[in-house]
């Protein structure tokens, strides 16, 4: 079983458009992360819920908006999309949120806007 | 989070132990320092953490220096499937936010 499964792996869509990119993690972990890599290969957190709650958001445009359904799910929906937003789009959770435990990544949704 | 300096490539030979190494000289007290590393096209992967004691798993070891201003990753035996980018992050104890640098591309050859 995957641990943290993100879908779809690979969207490609048009600028403008609105999609969603799904996360589930089975670790019964209770906070989950979004991270962004462009095209630098740069890693950046965008998002991070814990217990359902927003605790960190890194100045992202509002046009990116976290939904998390219950504790093992964090979905990302986007509108709008616009070509910067090509990237791959990592999900990830961890027990916890202090410093003194590992998180577990997905392995990736890549976007590709045209 | 204390800022990380780290190569930005290395080579190693299959079998031998690969010593990757990391300054964070601005570490307080409360941070950790973490390894993680992304083999190509896949998501980032824990390897170890430690705060001030050396540690070890059946991945790696860590080895931080006294002043816990530099630390090394040590994989025993590296093998081709090694490859990959390492990355060294000094974390805080609040809320856990992952601070990716460029990190060290290992690369493992016959």
């Amino acid at each position: 079983d995957t641990a943290v499964s993100q879908t779809p792996k690979y969207l490609v869509t048009q600028m403008g458009n609105d999609k969603s990119i799904k996360c589930e993690q089975n670790l019964g972990h209770d906070t989950m992360y979004w991270y962004k890599q462009d095209s630098k290969k740069f890693l950046k957190i965008m998002f991070s819920y814990n217990n359902k709650e927003l605790i960190i958001n890194e100045t992202v445009p509002n046009r990116f908006s976290p939904k998390s359904p219950d504790k093992a799910h964090l979905n990302l929906h986007i509108n709008s999309l616009e070509l910067g937003d090509s990237a791959v789009y990592f999900c990830a959770s961890s027990q916890g949120t202090g410093a003194n435990t590992e998180a577990f990544f997905g392995q990736g949704t890549r976007l590709t806007v045209v | 989070d204390a800022k990380t300096t780290q190569p930005t490539s290395m080579d190693c030979a299959e079998g031998r132990a690969a010593n990757l190494p990391c300054n964070h000289s601005t570490i307080s007290g409360n941070e950790y320092v973490y390894w993680y590393r992304q083999i190509h096209s896949q998501g980032p992967q824990y390897i170890i953490h430690g705060l001030k004691n050396n540690e070890t798993n059946e991945m790696a070891s860590l080895i931080i220096t006294e002043d816990r201003k530099s630390s090394t990753l040590i994989l025993p035996h590296a093998t081709l499937r090694d490859t990959a980018v390492y990355y060294c992050i000094a974390m805080n104890t609040g809320f856990q936010k992952l601070v990716f640098g460029t990190g060290t591309r290992l690369l493992v050859s016959p």
